[in-house]
């Protein structure tokens, strides 16, 4: 167990629709990093947020957001979705402070477009 | 920009039988790297890391990785492989300077033949 927590595990929707995920970071951790994972993509950074603040944005469409809330739970909104968005979303949280690089990944959010 | 190759899409061994996974990463100054299994249907989890020091790591597992400055290479390592070891394997390259974002490859399949 990481100790990140992902919501749900498991979506199926329809395209045109938009969903929510949700993800709380191990406790204490202050950065949170959203990733994609497709079969034809492989993991792809999608956006990160260091206590509440958006630090960085990698391949994001404009149809996805993101947003960081003050009890340091992160939420990622996919909206007007297509049949290309069907893949693992990731959430990852980095330790605050000290040297270590290292990544604690949830156990992913699969969404299924259909 | 930093980048990680892992030119080996699937590799099948039988077990018992040793094994080696390539990586090999671009960027200008020392990386932080690391190497993380993902079995079916989990998150990413992380076998180990190096930041500075002694160029070969041990990890959980049973698992190791040497960093090659010369060779741009991570590669990782196990002397005799378990069935329980079949999964996916990435190797990530973090700059360790700026914005903090971990670049993952594409990963490899690992097949255990009994």
């Amino acid at each position: 167990d990481s100790g990140v927590t992902q919501t749900p595990k498991h979506l199926i929707t329809a395209t045109g629709q938009r969903v929510t995920l949700r993800c709380s970071p191990r406790s204490g951790d202050l950065s949170v990093y959203w990733y994609q994972q497709s079969l034809d993509q492989g993991l792809q950074f999608l956006i990160q947020y260091y206590n509440g603040e958006e630090r960085a944005k990698g391949n994001i469409l404009e149809r996805f957001s993101a947003q960081q809330f003050p009890d340091l739970h992160s939420e990622l909104n996919l909206s007007s979705l297509e049949l290309g968005d069907s893949a693992l979303y990731f959430c990852a949280s980095r330790q605050t402070g000290g040297n270590t690089g290292e990544l604690f990944f949830g156990e992913g959010s699969r969404l299924t477009v259909l | 920009a930093q980048s990680v190759t892992q030119p080996d899409i699937h590799i099948t061994v039988s077990e018992g039988a040793s094994l080696e996974l390539r990586c090999n990463y671009s960027y200008g100054a020392t990386p932080y790297l690391f190497w993380y299994v993902q079995s079916p249907g989990q998150g990413l989890q992380l076998l180990l890391k190096y930041f500075s020091g002694d160029t070969l790591v041990q990890g959980i597992k049973g698992f190791e990785a040497e960093f090659k400055r010369s060779q741009s290479s991570f590669n990782l390592r196990k002397p005799s492989v378990h069935w329980s070891d079949a999964a996916e394997y990435f190797c990530a390259v973090g700059a360790s300077g700026g914005s903090y974002i971990p670049t993952f490859g594409r990963g490899t399949s690992l097949i255990v033949h009994p």
